[in-house]
């Protein structure tokens, strides 16, 4: 069975400052992996995902996230925090097979001014 | 397009009650899924249709909880009788088979007193 790990529950960064959320999966071969976005509130909005070929994936709003197989890790980072980015931020996987994501707990982030 | 249409929004309701969450996805998209979203489980898939077929339900808590989708921009899901334990937050999602996107409506935010 797949799953996800976000180790870091709560995050804290200062505007300006670069942002790296981690995220570990679980699973037998190459998963789909994304990355969600929570704001209060909100639903979930996609930030970017990655599926195969460069393990470096360009996302919205400035974001990106690297594949690293050997590591099981699909990190996001951000090199410069807005006070807008203060969300809650989800890794999820998606198998080749099902269809349905699994998702990590999630990170929040706050952003000080 | 005006995305993922859940109603209602919010839903406060007695130990008991049936309550019915709706939900009309994306024109065109052929995957719905229900997750829900508690601070205790994180987010988690409860079922999902494929051109408004059943196929994993694997996540459904229990009798009291059944999902219907009569047809491709209208599904709803049932919880009777409704108990506080099923306080939560119900997104639904969809997407189209040829993406891996997921789109999420804006939830459903469900309190049983």
């Amino acid at each position: 069975a797949q799953s996800v790990t976000q180790p870091d529950i709560h995050i804290t960064v200062s505007e300006g400052a670069s942002l790296e959320l981690r995220c570990n999966y679980s699973y037998g071969a190459t998963p789909y992996l994304f990355w969600y976005v929570q704001s209060p509130g909100q639903g979930l909005q996609l930030l970017l995902k990655y599926f195969s070929g460069d393990t470096l994936v360009q996302g919205i709003k400035g974001f990106e996230a690297e594949f690293k197989r050997s590591q099981s890790s699909f990190n996001l980072r951000k090199p410069s925090v807005h006070w807008s980015d203060a969300a809650e931020y989800f890794c999820a996987v998606r198998g080749t097979g099902r269809r349905a994501l699994t998702f990590g707990s999630g990170t929040r982030l706050q952003v000080q001014p | 397009d005006a995305g993922v249409i859940q109603s209602p929004r919010h839903e406060v309701t007695e130990m008991g009650q049936e309550v019915t969450l709706r939900c009309k996805p994306i024109s065109g998209h052929d995957y719905l899924f229900w997750y829900r979203q508690t601070m205790m489980r994180g987010l988690e898939l409860l079922i999902y249709f494929n051109n408004n077929v059943p196929i994993d339900d694997s996540g459904m808590p229990e009798d009291r909880f059944s999902a219907k989708m009569p047809n491709a921009s209208f599904s709803t899901l049932k919880i009777q009788p409704s108990e506080p334990r099923d306080s939560a937050v119900y997104f639904c999602a969809s997407s189209f088979r040829d993406q891996e996107t997921q789109y999420f409506g804006p939830g459903t935010r469900l309190l049983v007193l």
